[in-house]
């Protein structure tokens, strides 16, 4: 049981390069989010999915994609990158029901230059 | 604009101290107040947790304390052990399930 995992764990962009952060988990968690973290902010919502085949916008959405077409993973794109996006990207998944709590993948540590 | 302030930013605590970490929020739907750990290079794993309708919670070393008609809680760690050092976010939630984090509290225990 490996939980939350987040592929690549480290990547360098040159602004307007495309890529896609891939999340996976195998808890069959029916909820699922993208967060980024920048010192002094927290972390902030980007887009999350409430199940298969569906997502929506968070907090930040803009300049992201996302995809939910297996339960278990969750991607997240970026079309054009900006070094504005430079950050640390932490997908997190939640069982569904009243359950509150979310559990977190490593971080994915992406650089724009 | 963040929903949740958090205070302070950095702390340094002898070891055997007590770690305070305060937090404030204005939305009254707030429903859920977790408190997340962070060790550096992972992933935020969930400490303890409270709902409105308690004052404390407490887990072993770690105690939130709630108010609700000011629209605070905080996070105290008794006996600080080095191993406690780490990032700490206070945290809340309505039904959605969607979190808002404060801004993070590094915590350093000295030996």
């Amino acid at each position: 049981n490996a939980g939350v995992t987040q592929t690549p764990k480290f990547r360098v962009l040159k602004t307007g390069q495309s890529m896609t952060l891939l999340c996976a988990q195998d808890m069959n968690h029916e909820y699922m989010y993208w967060y980024r973290q920048d010192p002094g902010m927290g972390l902030r919502l980007i887009h999350y999915s409430v199940g298969e085949g569906t997502t929506a916008k968070g907090e930040v959405p803009d300049g992201y994609n996302v995809s939910r077409l297996k339960k278990q993973n969750f991607l997240l794109g970026l079309e054009s990158a900006a070094p504005s996006q430079t950050s640390v990207y932490f997908c997190a998944s939640k069982k569904g029901g009243g359950s509150y709590e979310q559990y977190f993948g490593p971080g994915t540590r992406l650089t724009v230059t | 604009q963040q929903q949740v302030k958090q205070s302070p930013q950095s702390l340094i605590v002898q070891k055997g101290g007590i770690s305070i970490i305060n937090c404030a929020y204005e939305n009254t739907a707030f429903d859920y107040f977790p408190w997340y750990q962070q060790f550096p290079g992972k992933g935020p794993a969930l400490l303890i947790a409270i709902r409105p309708d308690v004052s404390e919670k407490k887990e072993g070393r770690f105690t939130i304390s709630f108010n609700k008609s000011a629209k605070q809680f905080s996070l105290h760690i008794m006996d600080s052990q080095p191993g406690d050092s780490a990032t700490y976010f206070c945290a809340a939630s309505t039904n959605d399930y969607k979190l808002s984090f404060g801004a993070g509290t590094t915590v350093t225990v000295r030996a």
